[in-house]
């Protein structure tokens, strides 16, 4: 079945660690997304990738990085720069020019 | 500047009974509209679609929208909610690669 993953789907980190969040797809779509969703506050945009070697920031991306270095990966790191990482974090994909979004299953990261 | 409201964060309705949650908009020209459901702890799930053409959209589960481009709104309803469709509710707009979010509204159902 064709579909995006995220993995892991619950992790924990130590302050002061960075951590990465894994996102795979198999639908051959050109663009993927980062986006963090908290409590009353919708998707915010962190970064995303149009195509493969090439990424932009979104509106909160201070704190993460990603790359892009496969069609259907995109990894995001949140470094320990991030102030408030604890969150729910989602990865979504869309065909080029194709603002539908597939999202997948979300990785919650709580920061202990 | 461009954003989307959801002017109720709460909404409770009993089972079987009809449902419509609001969704208004601002954007330099008409966007893609969307409506998106996620139930506790998963990802979104694409309900419905607005690009272009008729403005009374059909989905899944037996929601629908109207797109209002004279009172920017996008609102989603359904004749009849099963408790099953107790879950959170998101309006999006946008075009190509990026979407502006509402906050949510989230469903509750009354037996």
């Amino acid at each position: 079945d064709g579909g995006i993953t995220q993995s892991p789907k619950y992790l924990f980190r130590k302050e002061g660690q960075n951590v990465t969040l894994s996102c795979e797809q198999n639908l051959n779509h050109d663009a993927m997304y980062w986006y963090r969703q908290d409590p009353g506050q919708g998707l915010r945009l962190i970064y995303y990738s149009q195509i493969v070697n090439d990424f932009q920031k979104g509106d909160i991306a201070e704190g993460y990085s990603v790359s892009r270095e496969k069609k259907e990966s995109f990894p995001l790191t949140v470094t320990s720069a991030q102030k408030n990482p604890t969150a729910f974090y989602l990865c979504a994909s869309s065909e080029e020019g194709n603002t539908e979004a597939f999202f997948g299953q979300g990785t919650r990261l709580t920061v202990v | 500047a461009q954003s989307v409201t959801q002017p109720d964060i709460h909404i409770t309705v009993s089972e079987g009974a009809s449902l419509e949650l609001r969704c208004n908009y601002s954007y330099g020209a008409t966007p893609y509209l969307f409506w998106y459901v996620q139930s506790p702890g998963q990802g979104l799930q694409l309900l419905l679609k607005y690009f272009s053409g008729d403005t009374l959209v059909q989905g899944i589960k037996g929601f629908e929208a109207e797109f209002k481009r004279s009172q920017s709104s996008f609102n989603l309803r359904k004749p009849s909610v099963h408790w099953s469709d107790a879950a959170e509710y998101f309006c999006a707009v946008g075009a190509w690669y990026q979407l502006i979010w509402g906050a949510g509204t989230k469903l509750i159902i009354k037996p």
